[in-house]
């Protein structure tokens, strides 16, 4: 069965660092999207991205991150200077572009530990 | 802004217990609902969802889940839970045009052999 994988699964990095964590979603999918969970709260959306562009994002996607899909497999989201807030679980999904079939499958997850 | 509330934050219960997850939205428009598990060290994944029609849906594992529209709720039934049922439970919920899900907090069932 097809799954949306991501690497790697634990990210150590000092503050203030770049980081890209790396996700390659479903092959015949079409819509992406980055989810947070920091430890003890929400699974938060961040951003979704289809055809090449952002299409919607949250207030916590600001400037630091940014999305790219650099090739035709993989999805990366890149966190430009961290700071320990941002130590978190980021999860990927993907779905077809069907709306009426919107599930949505999600990859095991990145710690991403910022110290 | 959608929302989504789920009052237990850990259920502990003994193996052939009944369960119940509760789990409330805040929308006022069509929403569509979905329960996933996350086993530990796995990904999420989906449980049960509903669109639209018969407000029962019956998802995997022997799961299921009821749409009470009045009550804003979309609770997570099982009638006899089972020691491999221990894992993390997030009621999501999409509303509208929008395409991302906002989940709830999430409530860990530790399931007693």
């Amino acid at each position: 069965e097809p799954e949306v994988t991501q690497t790697p699964s634990h990210q150590v990095t000092q503050m203030g660092q770049e980081v890209i964590l790396r996700c390659v979603p479903i092959s015949n999918h079409l819509y992406f999207y980055w989810y947070r969970q920091i430890l003890g709260q929400k699974v938060e959306f961040l951003v979704s991205f289809y055809n090449n562009e952002i299409s919607e994002k949250s207030e916590i996607f600001d400037d630091q991150f940014s999305v790219e899909r650099p090739d035709g497999s993989n999805f990366t989201l890149k966190i430009r200077s961290t700071k320990l807030e941002d130590s978190a679980m980021y999860f990927c999904a993907s779905d077809r572009e069907d709306l009426l079939y919107n599930e949505q499958f999600f990859g095991p997850g990145t710690r991403l530990t910022v110290l | 802004a959608q929302s989504v509330s789920q009052h237990n934050h850990h259920v502990i219960l003994s193996e052939a217990a009944s369960l119940e997850l509760g789990c409330n939205y805040s929308y006022g428009g069509t929403v569509n609902l979905f329960w996933y598990v996350q086993y530990p060290g796995q990904h999420l994944q989906l449980l049960l969802k509903y669109f639209s029609g018969d407000p029962l849906v019956k998802g995997i594992k022997g799961f299921e889940a009821e749409f009470i529209k009045s009550k804003f709720s979309f609770n997570l039934r099982k009638p006899s839970v089972q020691w491999s049922d221990t894992a993390e439970y997030f009621c999501a919920v999409k509303g509208g045009s929008a395409r991302q899900l906002t989940f709830g907090s999430g409530t860990q069932l530790t399931v007693l052999p």
